[in-house]
C-alpha cells in the first residue's frame, strides 16, 4: 500500500529556512501527486502545497507563496518541502501525502507520521 | 481563502447515526466534486475516509457515507460505535486550483 517518511524538522529562528524531506516506498512514486499538509498545535488542518505526478505543475496556498516551494525527485521517490523566511505562525507538524491519482484531487490516500516545525527565538 | 465551516462538536450513542456538516460556498464546494472527507484519533496522521464527495476508500467502513447539496457537503456515520470518536474534517478543491480543508468537528460518543 505504501509508506511515506518525513525528515527535516526541527527549532529554527524567526527569518531562517528548512527543507523538509518526504521518502516514498511501496508504490510507484512518479504516478501520483503529492502534498503537504500540516496542523498547528492544537489546531485543524491546512493544506500547503502540491505538485502533480509530472512535477509540472506546483500550487500553495496564499499564506506560504513566496516562501516555501515544493518539489519532486521521482529518481530518489522523494518529495521536498523548501521552507524560507519562516515565521513564527510556520510553527505546526508538517505531514507529507499521497493523492490518489497523478494529477491530484486532494484525496489524500496515504500519510506520513508527522515532522514538527518549530518557529521561535 | 477561509477554511469551510464545520460544527465544532457533534454526539451520539452507540448505534445511533450522526451526520456532520462541511459548508463552503460556490468558489469550492459547490463548483466541484472534489470533496473528501478525513478521520483523526489523538496523536496520529489523519486518515482519508470518503472522496470526490462519496466515494470509499478500500478498508472504510461502509458506515460511513458522504453527500453534497449545494455549498454544504455532509458525513453521515451510521451504527456509531466507540471507535469513531475523534476529530474529522472535510477538504474541497477550490477555484484558484488549491484546496482548502474546514474547522474540524470532534465526535463525541456517549
Amino acid at each position: 500500500e505504501g509508506q511515506l517518511l518525513e525528515s527535516g524538522g526541527g527549532l529554527v529562528q524567526p527569518g531562517g529556512s528548512l527543507r523538509l524531506s518526504c521518502a516514498a516506498s511501496g508504490f510507484t512514486f512518479n504516478s501520483y501527486a503529492m502534498s503537504w499538509v500540516r496542523q498547528a498545535p492544537g489546531k485543524g488542518l491546512g493544506w500547503v502545497s502540491s505538485i502533480s505526478g509530472s512535477g509540472e505543475s506546483t500550487h500553495s496556498a496564499d499564506s506560504v507563496k513566496g516562501r516555501f516551494t515544493i518539489s519532486r525527485d521521482d529518481s530518489k521517490n522523494t518529495l521536498y518541502l523548501q521552507m524560507n523566511s519562516l515565521r513564527a505562525e510556520d510553527t505546526a507538524v508538517y505531514y507529507c501525502a499521497r493523492d490518489l491519482n497523478y494529477y491530484g484531487s486532494g484525496s489524500y490516500y496515504i500519510w506520513g507520521q508527522g515532522t514538527l516545525v518549530t518557529v521561535s527565538s | 481563502q477561509s477554511a469551510l465551516t464545520q460544527p465544532a462538536s457533534v454526539s451520539g450513542s452507540p448505534g445511533q447515526s450522526i451526520t456532520i456538516s462541511c459548508t463552503g460556498t460556490s468558489s469550492d464546494v459547490g463548483d466541484y466534486n472534489y470533496v473528501s472527507w478525513y478521520q483523526q484519533h489523538p496523536g496520529k496522521a489523519p486518515k482519508l475516509m470518503i472522496y470526490d464527495v462519496s466515494n470509499r476508500p478500500s478498508g472504510v467502513s461502509n458506515r460511513f457515507s458522504g453527500s453534497k447539496s449545494g455549498n454544504t457537503a455532509s458525513l453521515t456515520i451510521s451504527g456509531l460505535q466507540a471507535e469513531d470518536e475523534a476529530d474529522y474534517y472535510c477538504s474541497s478543491y477550490t477555484s484558484s486550483s488549491t484546496y482548502v480543508f474546514g474547522t474540524g468537528t470532534k465526535v463525541t460518543v456517549l
